[in-house]
């Protein structure tokens, strides 16, 4: 089945020890999203790609990066994480972008622990 | 500033009955909106979409209703089933692709 796959679904990091999140999809889509969504909060998109243009939203803070080496990969590294950065972490695509009205298509979610 | 609003952090509905999940934003200039689901430890799946520009929009037993004048969405869903028992997230897109998820409404459906 063509889906989104995140890794690890789980994930415990350090203070401030770079951690990397990765997302895979065989949907051959163009778009892909990282959202954060913390407890009781609704999911916040953090940056997409279309193709391999690079989105940042303006409140994303600059301790969070992403790559996309090919359609099929997205990795969000986090530099230094801190204890406000536990949260889930959704990876999404979509074949056009959002603004078409296209649905996301969600990984389960990777969640992050920071001790 | 909350754009998508879900005021309702939950809800209880018997069995069979209609579930009504409601949803308000303050942007505009939205121009589609989606309601998603979400199951524990699964990311959400899109269930229905609706067009700034219709007022209604039917799958199923899935409807979304659109009042822009009052800038208010709901879902309604019947017959309600058990499985229907999730988290339901209203999301807002505005035509530079950015997406605006509400912060979700657990439904639970009540034998």
């Amino acid at each position: 089945d063509a889906m989104v796959i995140q890794n690890p679904r789980y994930q415990v990091t350090q203070f401030g020890k770079p951690v990397t999140l990765s997302c895979s999809q065989t949907l051959n889509h163009n778009v892909m999203y990282w959202y954060q969504q913390k407890s009781s909060q609704a999911p916040k998109l953090l940056f997409h790609y279309y193709d391999k243009d690079f989105n940042n939203e303006a409140d994303t803070p600059d301790n969070f990066q992403s790559r996309r080496p090919n359609t099929s990969f997205c990795f969000l590294d986090i530099r230094s994480p801190g204890l406000g950065d536990a949260a889930m972490y959704l990876c999404a695509t979509s074949r056009r972008g959002a603004g078409s009205g296209e649905t996301q298509y969600f990984g389960p979610g990777t969640r992050l622990l920071v001790l | 500033d909350q754009q998508v609003k879900q005021n309702s952090p939950s809800l209880s509905v018997q069995e069979g009955r209609i579930s009504i999940l409601n949803c308000d934003y303050t942007n505009s200039m939205f121009d589609y909106f989606l309601w998603y689901k979400k199951y524990p430890a699964e990311g959400p799946t899109f269930l229905i979409s609706i067009s700034s520009i219709k007022d209604k929009n039917e799958d199923g037993r899935f409807t979304v209703f659109l009042n822009k004048s009052a800038k208010h969405l709901s879902l309604h869903i019947v017959p309600s089933q058990p499985g229907d028992s999730a988290v339901y997230f209203c999301a807002a897109i505005l035509r530079d692709d950015k997406i605006i998820f509400g912060k979700g409404t657990r439904l639970h459906i009540l034998p």
